[in-house]
C-alpha cells in the first residue's frame, strides 16, 4: 500500500532560521506530488505541487520543495521562517494508477516563536 | 458556492447516536473526497465520489459509515451508532479532474466529538 512519512511531528523555529521538512513516499513509478498548509482555524490549502519537469518548485509565500526521484523525497524548505508560517504542513501524494486518489502524510507542526 | 461547505462545524454526540455530515462541493467539480483528522494521525481518505461513477469506498473503516451524494452535487456522511474513536475531523474536498493538477480545495471540516 501506498505511504506518506513525514519524520518531524513538531518543528520549533526562531523567526528567521531556515526551514527543512522531511516527506518520504512509498510509490515507485510516477507520482504527483503536494505540500498543503493549515493555519491555525483555516482550512487545508494547497502550498505547492510537482507534476513534472524541474525537480525544484516553488511555492506561495517563499516555500520551495524538491523532489529527488532516487530517494523518494519531496522536502518542502524555506530560507527564512516568519511568525505567520505557524501551521501543520501535510505532504501529498498521487497514486500513479489514480490521480484522484490522494493519500496524506501525519502532518509536520510548525511553531515560529517571535 | 465560491469554495467547499461543510456542515455543522462542530458536533457533539453522545455514544450509540447516529451522525450526519454534509458536504456542499465547489459548483462544477465532479469530484468529492472525504477524509478523517484524527490527532497525530493526519488525513485518512474515507471514500471517493466521481460523477455518476460507483464511489470509491475503499476507505470507509467500518459498515457504521456510509455515504451518498445526491445529483451529482450535495454529499453526506453519516456514521452510525458513534464510537468514541469516531471523534475527528471530517473533511471534504473536491476538485475537477480535468484540471486535477490544480489539487483538491478543502472544506473546514465538522469537528465530531461523540462523548
Amino acid at each position: 500500500a501506498q505511504s506518506v512519512s513525514q519524520h518531524n511531528h513538531h518543528v520549533i523555529l526562531s523567526e528567521a532560521a531556515s526551514l527543512e521538512l522531511g516527506c518520504n513516499y512509498s510509490y515507485g513509478g510516477t507520482v504527483n506530488l503536494f505540500w498543503y498548509v493549515q493555519y491555525p482555524g483555516q482550512h487545508l490549502q494547497l502550498l505547492l505541487k510537482y507534476f513534472s519537469g524541474d525537480p525544484l518548485v516553488k511555492g506561495i509565500k517563499g516555500f520551495e520543495a524538491e523532489f529527488i526521484k532516487s530517494k523518494f523525497s519531496f522536502n518542502l524548505r524555506k530560507p527564512s521562517v516568519q511568525w505567520s508560517d505557524t501551521a501543520e504542513y501535510f505532504c501529498a501524494v498521487t497514486s500513479p494508477y489514480n490521480n484522484n486518489d490522494m493519500r496524506f502524510g501525519a502532518g509536520t507542526r510548525l511553531t515560529v516563536k517571535p | 458556492g465560491a469554495g467547499v461547505s461543510q456542515s455543522p462545524s462542530n458536533k457533539v454526540t453522545e455514544k450509540g447516536k447516529d451522525v450526519e455530515l454534509r458536504c456542499d462541493p465547489i459548483s462544477g467539480h465532479t469530484a468529492l473526497y472525504w477524509y478523517r483528522q484524527s490527532l497525530g494521525q493526519g488525513l485518512e481518505f474515507l471514500i471517493y465520489f466521481q460523477g455518476n461513477s460507483a464511489p470509491d469506498k475503499s476507505g470507509l473503516p467500518s459498515d457504521r459509515f456510509s455515504a451518498e451524494r445526491t445529483g451529482g452535487s450535495v454529499s453526506t456522511l453519516t456514521i452510525q451508532r458513534t464510537q468514541q474513536e469516531d471523534s475527528a475531523v471530517y473533511l471534504c474536498a473536491s476538485s475537477n479532474p480535468d484540471r486535477v493538477n490544480y489539487g483538491y480545495t478543502f472544506g473546514s471540516g465538522t469537528r465530531l466529538t461523540v462523548v
